[in-house]
């Protein structure tokens, strides 16, 4: 069974930018979570979505936001990126009705 | 929110040595996850712990879920050079887990040939 994808691995983009980044889910797995990690502030929960919703968001701007598609893929989206969001982005699936969220690698963003 | 705090920050140690690190939180989990996390990948789930006195083992690895319910502990025996990582804990924010994680500051693993 393949495991958690996501795309793309490595981003640089500038300052005041926006960026979509994507994420394939464990087959069967309808709960898609996004973790933003950086050395300062550890991994931080973003958002989760089931079903096309987003469930719950953690204390993260309104410039970050995602979507789930029907076939449970996710997108998160970042709008006027600043220095500060530089960090590793990790998406994690589970099914629906476990705790054991399962990583993907990640997409490393710059901003410059 | 809540915070769950792990130690030791950092381990020196020796190939072959035994391995012993420990989370606790100011607040009940009812769910306790290890994960180990290589540089530049995502975190791998080692173990995962769901009731109170809980022992459970992965191989060399082996994780206790605290009676108290507030603390969690990984040990791993006889360590090898691939065991070197960031091991962090994990607990979820709400029963239902729809909430997320919230995860530990990590304990960095270095082991000297």
């Amino acid at each position: 069974k393949a495991g958690v994808t996501q795309t793309p691995r490595y981003l640089i983009k500038t300052r005041g930018q926006q960026v979509t980044l994507s994420c394939s889910p464990i087959s069967g797995h309808r709960s898609v979570s996004w973790y933003q990690q950086t050395p300062g502030q550890g991994l931080q929960f973003l958002f989760e979505y089931f079903s096309e919703t987003q469930r719950n968001k953690g204390n993260f701007p309104g410039r970050f936001s995602g979507r789930q598609f029907s076939n449970s893929r996710s997108e998160m989206n970042v709008s006027t990126l600043e220095l500060g969001d530089s960090a590793l982005y990790l998406c994690a699936s589970r099914t629906a009705w476990g705790l054991e969220a399962f990583f993907g690698q990640g997409t490393r963003l710059t901003v410059v | 929110g809540q915070q769950l705090n792990q130690s030791p920050q950092s381990m020196f140690i020796q190939e072959g040595e035994d391995v012993s690190m420990n989370c606790t939180s100011s607040s009940i989990f009812n769910t306790w996850l290890w994960y180990k996390q290589d540089p530049g990948e995502g975190p791998v789930l080692l173990i995962a712990l769901y009731k109170a006195g809980e022992l459970t083992s992965n191989g060399r690895l082996t994780a206790q879920f605290g009676i108290t319910r507030k603390d969690s502990f990984l040990n791993i025996s006889a360590s090898i050079p691939s065991d070197v990582g960031i091991y962090f804990c994990a607990g979820p924010n709400s029963g239902g887990g729809a909430d997320g994680l919230t995860f530990g500051k990590g304990t960095h693993l270095i082991i000297q040939p």
